[in-house]
């Protein structure tokens, strides 16, 4: 069983297209993230939700718009894709925030 | 910055010696939380110690903190080459909405 699951795992595009990541996991948890690593492996957060509602929002831009419709759903859309959006998304939960995160095994984007 | 920076950036060893990572951050934290990456996949959660703990174990994983110093390290014993990976620290910072940041990494390579 799958903990949290993210598809696409590869998405390859061009740029000015629209393109969606989606997350889901099974374990109750409250809080899910949106993490971007570029090709340097520096990992950067760019939104948590918790129940549904946004509580962080990093200075991304808003191309990127993430959607909850529900505690288990963290999707990721990303409007007019560009170059430098190529890289690794993944997607984490965590139990009411304070507690070791779960990650997704990630989306691989490359924007061509 | 609210991320933990690992040192060394990479360390290689052979089968059977200890490696040990270290992590230093910058602001008061509610615990610091260690994770591993194998290489295309996602961060695993190893293990979490809280800001009024100095010393915790899990397996062969040894993590100490020392809040006046604003540093953690992460011994793993009796290494293995399955132990090859990425290891990311990442300090809990209070008010932070509680996101985690994550540094660049320490790639460790045990060779058999």
């Amino acid at each position: 069983d799958t903990a949290v699951s993210q598809t696409p795992k590869y998405l390859v595009t061009q740029m000015g297209n629209d393109k969606s990541i989606k997350c889901e996991q099974n374990l109750g948890h409250d809080t899910m993230y949106w993490y971007k690593q570029d090709s340097k492996k520096f990992l950067k957060i760019m939104f948590s939700y918790n129940n549904k509602e946004l509580i962080i929002n990093e200075t991304v831009p808003n191309r990127f718009s993430p959607k909850s419709p529900d505690k288990a759903h963290l999707n990721l859309h990303i409007n007019s894709l560009e170059l430098g959006d190529s890289a690794v998304y993944f997607c984490a939960s965590s139990r009411e925030a304070l507690y070791g995160y779960t990650f997704g095994s990630g989306t691989r984007l490359t924007v061509v | 910055s609210q991320q933990g920076e690992e040192d060394p950036q990479a360390l290689s060893i052979q089968e059977g010696e200890n490696a040990t990572m270290n992590c230093s951050y910058k602001t008061s934290i509610n615990n610091l939380q260690w994770y591993r990456q194998n290489s295309g996949r996602g961060l695993v959660h190893l293990i979490l110690i809280r800001s009024n703990e100095r010393e915790k174990h899990s397996g062969r994983l040894r993590v100490t903190l020392d809040t006046s110093k604003k540093s953690s390290s992460l011994l793993i014993t009796a290494s293995r080459a399955a132990d090859t990976a990425s290891y990311f620290c990442a300090p809990l910072i209070p008010n932070s909405g509680y996101a985690l940041n994550f540094g660049k990494g320490t790639s460790l390579l045990v060779t058999p």
